[in-house]
């Protein structure tokens, strides 16, 4: 398809346990982003990608948190030893901008992840 | 620490008239502010946009105004219509257009 692409689109997972969400963004966009949404909240910054680098990773909330994208296209978000709080639904986004841009994110349908 | 803040949870407004959604923001340093819409389960989808240099801008039934010394922002869509119901979240970015920053979103339901 045309669009970000997340897999999966949802993920149940008990306590303690190790869990990868990959996300495929749109073709030739060089900037890639994860955003964390909770019940009732806004999308929250995790951390943007410029090409295969992690440019702003000031959004991880713990070092449980990692995020890769070894040859600047597709992306995995991966959490360790989840916790409760980690569920939420996990937000990719893609754009074409280097530098300067419109702001103007396309966002995947997101991965609901549910933690036991 | 809020910084983008939609202090309206809901909105409902009958089709055909004016919907008015409200945004503020304590950060100065924000210099584009931007709309997005939701539906359920899906990812949100860009709306309409503003810089920080221009106090309007507007996209057919879509007008959103920046008041920066207010630090207020506001969507105006008339007429509204049933399929703009949805979710809207305002966001601001300070920076080249990464790390936007969402306020809580307000649920918006055209009755018709």
């Amino acid at each position: 398809g045309a669009g970000v692409s997340q897999t999966p689109s949802n993920k149940v997972t008990e306590k303690g346990k190790y869990v990868e969400l990959r996300c495929d963004p749109i073709s030739g966009h060089t900037a890639l982003y994860w955003y964390r949404q909770s019940l009732g909240q806004g999308p929250e910054f995790l951390i943007y990608f410029q090409g295969t680098g992690a440019a702003d990773d000031s959004g991880l909330p713990n070092d449980r948190f990692f995020a890769v994208r070894p040859e600047g296209s597709v992306s995995t978000l991966k959490i360790q030893r989840t916790e409760r709080g980690d569920s939420a639904v996990y937000l990719c986004a893609s754009s074409s901008g280097t530098g300067w841009n419109t702001g103007e994110l396309f966002f995947g349908e997101g991965s609901r992840l549910t933690v036991l | 620490d809020q910084q983008v803040k939609q202090n309206s949870p809901s909105l409902s407004v009958q089709e055909g008239r004016i919907s008015i959604l409200n945004c503020d923001y304590t950060n100065s340093m924000f210099d584009y502010f931007l709309w997005y819409k939701k539906y359920p389960a899906e990812g949100p989808t860009f709306l309409i946009s503003i810089s920080s240099i221009k106090d309007k801008n507007e996209d057919g039934r879509f007008t959103v105004f920046l008041n920066k010394s207010a630090k207020h922002l506001s969507l105006h869509i008339v007429p509204s219509q049933p399929g703009d119901s949805a979710v809207y979240f305002c966001a601001a970015s300070g920076e080249y257009g990464n790390k936007l920053v969402f306020g809580a979103g307000t649920i918006l339901r055209v009755k018709s």
